[in-house]
């Protein structure tokens, strides 16, 4: 069935220190794919997407590539700040299922 | 706000009791989706329903059930409670029945069973 691995947290940053969070999946055909961040205390917002192989979705500084070659869809940000920190989701939409969830990464960033 | 309410948003309640957990939909959104949320299993899917009818069944539990109301709220019923329930419960819309853009999500209801 349909699967999202991210990698497994805590990461801890400095302020304005790159981040890298990987994510990839397992999927029949061609899924959509998306980010959520959950702050704490709150629900899931959804952070950016992408419905197509190539296409990058972007927000917030926040940017992720829809890799089908790899079947990953990494997220990325330049330069992080203290209010970045949360938790961080990946998830795919196959259509054979609602949208299916990576466990989270938490990102923790100091100043 | 994101135009999903849950109600309410925190529960204490004991083992082998029963409890009711309401979402009210994003308005003009058809589709509510129940997930669990636990510290060790990440956010895992539990029921669907479109319009009133039940559409997709995950890990759900036979001592949970759900259903979507005529006005599209839906309600979900956890009973004979195990200390294991504790958990985050989130509910999540959509405009149609299957949404490859994504869905709204409400705040959710931690539930705490001691």
């Amino acid at each position: 069935g349909d699967s999202v691995t991210q990698m497994e947290g805590p990461v801890t940053l400095s302020e304005e220190a790159f981040l890298t969070i990987n994510c990839t999946y397992t999927a029949t055909g061609y899924p959509s794919l998306f980010w959520y961040v959950q702050y704490p205390g709150e629900g899931l917002q959804l952070l950016l997407k992408a419905t197509k192989a190539d296409d990058k979705g972007s927000n917030k500084g926040f940017e992720a590539t829809y890799r089908k070659e790899t079947t990953s869809f990494h997220l990325e940000k330049g330069s992080v700040q203290v209010s970045d920190s949360a938790v961080y989701f990946c998830a795919l939409y196959s259509g054979n299922t609602p949208l299916v969830f990576g466990k989270g990464t938490r990102l923790s960033v100091i100043a | 706000d994101s135009g999903v309410t849950q109600t309410p948003k925190h529960l204490i309640t004991a083992t082998g009791q029963r409890v009711t957990l309401r979402c009210s939909p994003r308005s003009g959104d058809l589709s509510v989706y129940w997930y669990q949320q636990s510290l060790d299993q990440g956010l895992q899917f539990l029921i669907h329903y479109y319009n009133g009818e039940e559409r997709a069944k995950g890990n759900i539990l036979e001592r949970f059930s759900a259903q979507q109301f005529p006005d599209l709220h839906s309600e979900l019923n956890l009973s004979s409670l195990e200390l294991g329930d504790s958990a985050l419960y989130f509910c999540a819309s959509s405009v149609d029945a299957g949404s490859p853009y994504g869905y709204t999500f409400g705040s959710g209801t931690r539930l705490t069973v001691v």
